[in-house]
């Protein structure tokens, strides 16, 4: 079964400091894996996705994520947080395997982000 | 692009009554996807579209939920006889997915929501 893991509920961070916000999954075969991020009453917005070929996704407002095949993670990186990147973020994976529901993302759960000044 | 908009923003409704969302995609997408989301949840697929096909829904999609895309543009989704489980977020996304491109790789772009309350 295909599935999505934030094992992080919240991420809280001072601003100007790394941030991670973690991601795991489970498919049966290929993934392609994304980012969103949704503010309050608002819907998702794209960060970034990895299909095939660098580990190392850029993605938009400085966000990047790195693709782990064997750890089967996916994990949002930033160098330098700001106060504006406080958001919900959510994880998702499209399973690319034979025989799988082709056009569905399974979502994490979503990891609360909180940059403080 | 004017991104996807959806309408409307919030609907509050009496249990037993019919509602009926509408989402227009990015213009010439031709991919509509609908999801459900929870306080507290992720987005959970309901069902998606290509051109006017339906081509997959989910479980999630009892008897009572029903959806359209009859030109292969706008879309509409209907939830008749409502019920409190109904409340949520329901969010339409959108993508283009290229002649001869890889399959796929498409990138699903969503809407503000309608935040439905079933009282």
């Amino acid at each position: 079964a295909q599935s999505v893991a934030q094992p992080e509920d919240q991420v809280n961070v001072a601003e100007g400091n790394p941030l991670t916000v973690k991601c795991t999954y489970s498919v049966s075969g290929n993934p392609y894996l994304f980012w969103y991020v949704q503010y309050p009453n608002r819907g998702l917005q794209f960060l970034l996705k990895y299909i095939t070929g660098d580990n190392l996704v850029k993605g938009s407002y400085g966000f990047e994520a790195e693709f782990n095949k064997s750890q089967t993670s996916f994990h949002l990186k930033k160098p330098s947080a700001l106060v504006s990147d406080s958001a919900l973020y959510f994880c998702a994976v499209r399973d690319m395997s034979r025989g799988s529901t082709l056009g569905r993302l399974y979502f994490g759960r979503g990891t609360q982000l909180t940059v403080w000044p | 692009d004017t991104g996807v908009s959806q309408d409307p923003r919030h609907k509050i409704t009496k249990r037993g009554q019919n509602v009926t969302f509408r989402c227009d995609p990015i213009s010439e997408h031709n991919r509509l996807y609908w999801y459900r989301q929870t306080l507290g949840q992720g987005p959970e697929f309901l069902t998606y579209f290509q051109n006017e096909a339906q081509l997959e829904k989910s479980r999630l999609l009892s008897d009572r939920f029903s959806a359209e895309r009859p030109k292969g543009s706008f879309s509409t989704l209907e939830i008749q006889r409502t019920e409190q489980g109904d409340s949520a977020m329901y969010l339409c996304a959108s993508s283009s997915l290229l002649a001869g491109g890889p399959l796929l790789t498409d990138t699903q772009y969503f809407g503000p929501g309608t935040r439905l309350t079933v009282l």
